[in-house]
């Protein structure tokens, strides 16, 4: 089983501000990496795909970079909308076993 | 629109059995994959289970295996998952997921599952 891991566990930002999040696979994923935001209540909503193809009606603000084992999802000026829990899934498995990260909350400073 | 709407969760007693459905709009359903994925309580996502567009493929976590069953009816565009020998770790939202090429761009709301006694 690959394991994504995603840092920090807690991210504190200003709106307005850039903010870097962080996935590592355990084990080359290639490009075969997602972004998720999920916000309290709600089903996640996606992102990213292919490491940096922004998802139908995703804002500009959010690129996606990397390859292999780093990857890093990043929003230009936060907006308040932005503050939710980003998950990383990777989905490089044939047969399909595709993991997801623990998470990293995203809050304002 | 797509939509995918769960039904079936509530409260079930270790080692019950529940059937979720998630009934799917929008799209057409026999030509894509689906998924399970759940959500523990204050918890990450977690994918359970994949099924082939015309069912002849199915894929699970271990975790599941053996446990739980996914299947669809494409006459019905529904998804279902049989879910047996339930334990209190298996409680938690579970959302259905439509498969675009092994990435999920559309989920359900999800509907909660609690075993407990």
């Amino acid at each position: 089983e690959i394991v994504m891991t995603q840092s920090p566990a807690t991210l504190s930002v200003s709106p307005g501000e850039r903010a870097t999040l962080s996935c590592r696979a355990s084990q080359s994923v290639r490009s075969n990496l997602a972004w998720y935001q999920q916000k309290r209540g709600q089903a996640p909503r996606l992102l990213i795909y292919g490491a940096s193809t922004r998802a139908t009606g995703i804002p500009a603000r959010f690129s996606g970079s990397g390859s292999g084992t780093e990857f890093t999802l990043t929003i230009s000026s936060l907006q308040s909308e932005d503050f939710a829990v980003y998950y990383c899934q990777q989905y490089n498995n044939w047969p399909p076993l595709y993991t997801f990260g623990q998470g990293t909350k995203l809050e304002i400073k | 629109e797509v939509q995918l709407v769960e039904s079936g969760g509530g409260l079930v007693q270790p080692g019950g059995s529940l059937r979720l459905s998630c009934a799917a709009s929008g799209f057409t359903f026999s030509s894509y994959w689906m998924s399970w994925v759940r959500q523990a309580p204050g918890k990450g996502l977690e994918w359970l289970a994949s099924i082939k567009q015309d069912g002849s493929e199915k894929y699970y976590v271990d975790s599941v295996k053996g446990r739980f069953t996914i299947s669809k009816d494409n006459a019905k565009n529904s998804l279902y998952l049989q879910m047996n020998s339930l334990r209190a770790e298996d409680t938690a939202v579970y959302y259905c997921a439509r498969e675009d090429h092994s990435t999920y761009h559309h989920w359900g709301q999800g509907t909660l599952v609690t075993v407990s006694s």
